[in-house]
C-alpha cells in the first residue's frame, strides 16, 4: 500500500501548456504539501493544506493553482507552463495542525515518489 | 525564521569507513529536526528526528544523530558505510514557533561509497 501516491511519475509537455499532477493520500493525514526540487536537488514547500484549507503559499506564481477536494487529496495544476517549471515536484502529508505548535510539530511529513516535469 | 545549513554538497568515503554528515540549524528556540535520505529516482525517506525526548538519536540502517544545543548542530553519523548508503541526504528543520507546519530543507550532501 502506497502511503502517498503521485501521478503521473512522469510529465512531458510543451511551453505554453496546462498540466495537472494528482496527488493521494491513505495516511489519514489533515496536512498535505506540494514541494519543489530543483535541478541542484533544492527543495522548496509550494504549497500546505489543512484539512482543505490552504495555510502557506510560499509566493509562487499564480499560474500555479492547488486543489484540495477532501483532506485526502490534493492536486496541483499549472497553466501555461514555461521552460523553468521544469524540477520534480513532491507532494507530502503530515499529521497535525497548521501552525505546527501543540502536539503536532514533531510529526514528520511523508513524501511521494515525485513527479519529473520536463517542459520542452 | 527557521533555517538549516549543510556543510559540503559532496561527501565520499570508503566502504567500511565513518559517515559523517553536518548540519547546522538556526533558531530562536531548539527546533524540530530531520534527517531525510534521497536515493536516485526516488521520494524522501525519513531517517530520523530529535523531537527533545533524547539528544542521541538513533534512526534506521544504523544512522544516528545527536542534537548539540551549544554548537547548534545535528551531524549525521553512521559507524561503517555500506555502497548502499550512497545517497543525498537532507537535514531539515521545523520551527516550535510557529510558522506554519513545514519542513525546511537544507541543500543536500551527496555521499559517495567507494570500494
Amino acid at each position: 500500500d502506497t502511503a502517498v501516491s503521485q501521478t503521473p511519475k512522469y510529465l512531458v509537455t510543451q511551453m505554453g501548456n496546462d498540466k495537472s499532477i494528482k496527488c493521494e493520500q491513505n495516511l489519514g493525514h489533515d496536512t498535505m504539501y506540494w514541494y519543489k526540487q530543483d535541478s541542484k536537488k533544492f527543495l522548496k514547500i509550494m504549497f500546505s493544506y489543512n484539512n482543505k484549507e490552504l495555510i502557506i503559499n510560499e509566493t509562487v506564481p499564480n499560474r500555479f493553482s492547488p486543489k484540495s477536494p477532501d483532506k485526502a487529496h490534493l492536486n496541483l495544476h499549472i497553466n501555461s507552463l514555461e521552460l523553468g517549471d521544469s524540477a520534480v515536484y513532491f507532494c507530502a502529508s503530515s499529521q497535525g495542525g497548521p501552525s505546527g505548535q501543540g502536539p503536532w510539530g514533531h510529526f514528520e511529513a511523508f513524501f511521494g515518489q515525485g513527479t519529473r516535469l520536463t517542459v520542452v | 525564521a527557521q533555517s538549516v545549513t549543510q556543510l559540503g554538497s559532496h561527501v565520499s568515503v570508503s566502504e567500511g569507513a565513518l559517515v559523517l554528515l553536518r548540519c547546522n540549524y538556526s533558531s530562536s528556540v531548539p527546533p524540530y529536526l530531520f534527517w531525510y535520505v534521497q536515493y536516485p529516482n526516488q521520494g524522501l525517506q525519513l531517517l530520523l528526528k530529535y523531537t527533545s525526548a533524547a539528544t542521541l538519536v538513533k534512526g534506521i540502517n544504523g544512522f544516528e544523530a545527536e542534537f548539540k544545543k551549544s554548537e547548534t548542530s545535528f551531524h549525521l553519523t553512521k559507524p561503517s558505510a555500506h555502497m548502499s548508503d550512497a545517497a543525498e541526504y537532507f537535514c531539515a528543520v521545523k520551527g516550535r514557533g510557529g510558522g506554519g507546519n513545514k519542513l525546511t530543507f537544507g541543500t543536500g550532501t551527496q555521499l559517495k561509497v567507494e570500494l
